[in-house]
């Protein structure tokens, strides 16, 4: 049974600051694995998509790197603004299957 | 930006009612399903339909769950009896084919008391 876990739970930064987000997979037979960001009672916004076959995706400050064979996954936050506050969420996929999610990082960006 | 929605934003029921929850997933897309988020927990993974049929259930998603896609754009999710456990944000969602990411809505929060 896949497990995901998410360290730090939470952290606290100041305005500017450059930032990683880890997650860890416990079942490297993943067919992708995507990061969402939920603000407090809303909704899943899809943040980046790594295929397994790739090692990292970028948009934008965000930078999303994928190590399937140590089942680990990064999400690198750059020059970071108060907008950037929220809960962050891995979760990994297997093919035509269910997502597991991790329990998330959430973060607070302090002008 | 296509986006998933969801209906009602929020639904109080009494225990033990039917409630019945609705979603229009994007109009090309092929695989739909249905997550929940107890507060304070993980999003967990219900259902999975695709081509017409269920094509994964997980154990939360028992006899008393059962989900529909009625007319080709509306997929709906209904608890037959609902317990107060059942409380939580629903969420729906639907992806184009395989390699594509999930596209999700912005929920559903029941309460049940």
């Amino acid at each position: 049974k896949q497990e995901v876990t998410q360290i730090p739970a939470a952290l606290s930064v100041p305005e500017g600051e450059n930032l990683v987000l880890n997650c860890s997979f416990t079942d490297s037979a993943i067919y992708n694995l995507q990061w969402f960001r939920q603000d407090p009672g809303k909704g899943l916004t899809s943040l980046l998509l790594i295929q397994s076959s790739q090692r990292e995706q970028t948009s934008g400050r965000l930078n999303a790197s994928l190590d399937k064979s140590s089942g680990r996954s990064t999400l690198y936050i750059a020059a970071s603004q108060p907008g950037d506050s929220a809960t962050y969420l891995c979760a990994v996929g297997r093919s035509g299957s269910r997502l597991t999610f991790g329990e998330g990082t959430q973060l607070t960006v302090n002008p | 930006e296509p986006e998933v929605t969801q209906t009602p934003s929020h639904q109080v029921t009494q225990m033990g009612q039917e409630v019945i929850l609705r979603c229009v997933p994007i109009s090309n897309h092929l695989y739909f399903y249905w997550y929940r988020q107890i507060l304070g927990q993980k999003v967990e993974f219900l259902v999975s339909f695709y081509n017409n049929e269920i094509s994964e259930k997980s154990e939360i998603f028992d006899d008393q769950f059962s989900v529909e896609r009625p007319d080709g754009s509306n997929f709906t999710l209904k608890i037959r009896s609902t317990k107060l456990e059942d409380s939580a944000m629903y969420f729906c969602a639907s992806k184009f084919i395989e390699d594509y990411g999930y596209t999700f809505g912005s929920g559903t929060r029941l309460t049940v008391v």
